[in-house]
């Protein structure tokens, strides 16, 4: 069954402590994407990667890391230094970061930050 | 610069009657647009694209979308509404010449059908 999965998919922390948000795909795809959806805002861009061991950032990438040691995983870092980490976070993965190609999202995670 | 609009926030439709959410862009060189649904909580997914080639582009659970390259539209649509088709609809478009490859992505319409 291939696909994109995202864990947690509820998460919950404390505000000063960064949490690791897990992306796994088993499509052979080059390119995968962090986005952050925020009610009225649509997807903002967080992070992409078009190839592994590679990364750069996108619209909203302050107080986020991520790596890409595996061409399968793609996990984002929510550090302390984001201001307002409560979000949906949404991960992506495309075939090869082109235009004519389309992006498979997986369920996405809720952060909650108290 | 390149950009989306989805003019209307909200579109409601009696089941069974056709269904159209508009989407409107501007892009440099040629336009890549693709048409994605989101379901309460859960993860986009995707409907349709315009590549090339024939204007009206036919896609998953029976929604299709027409390429209007005069009136930079990419309107989607469905003969006849199902209330399972309620979700958020999102457009999405991307160029291909020079700065302009990012992909940029509407603000959503949320459609309600109602039975």
């Amino acid at each position: 069954d291939g696909g994109i999965t995202q864990s947690p998919k509820y998460l919950f922390r404390k505000e000063g402590q960064n949490v690791t948000l897990s992306c796994e795909q088993n499509l052979n795809h080059d390119a995968m994407y962090w986005y952050r959806q925020d009610p009225g805002q649509g997807l903002r861009l967080i992070y992409y990667s078009q190839i592994v061991n590679d990364f750069q950032k996108g619209d909203i990438a302050e107080g986020y890391s991520v790596s890409r040691e595996k061409k399968e995983s793609f996990p984002l870092t929510v550090t302390s230094a984001q201001k307002n980490p409560t979000a949906f976070y949404l991960c992506a993965s495309s075939l090869r970061d082109r235009e004519y190609y389309e992006q498979y999202f997986g369920p996405g995670t809720r952060l909650t930050v108290t | 610069a390149q950009s989306v609009a989805q003019p209307e926030d909200q579109v409601n439709v009696a089941e069974g009657n056709p269904l159209t959410v508009k989407c409107t862009y501007s892009v440099s060189g040629n336009p890549y647009l693709f048409w994605y649904v989101q379901y309460p909580n859960r993860g986009l997914q995707f409907l349709l694209k315009y590549i090339t080639g024939d204007n009206l582009v036919k896609g998953s659970y029976g929604f299709e979308a027409e390429f209007n390259k005069s009136q930079t539209s990419f309107h989607l649509k469905k003969p006849s509404a199902l209330v399972s088709d309620s979700a958020l609809y999102f457009c999405a478009v991307r160029g291909n010449a020079g700065n302009n490859r990012k992909l940029i992505w509407g603000l959503g319409t949320s459609l309600a059908v109602n039975p």
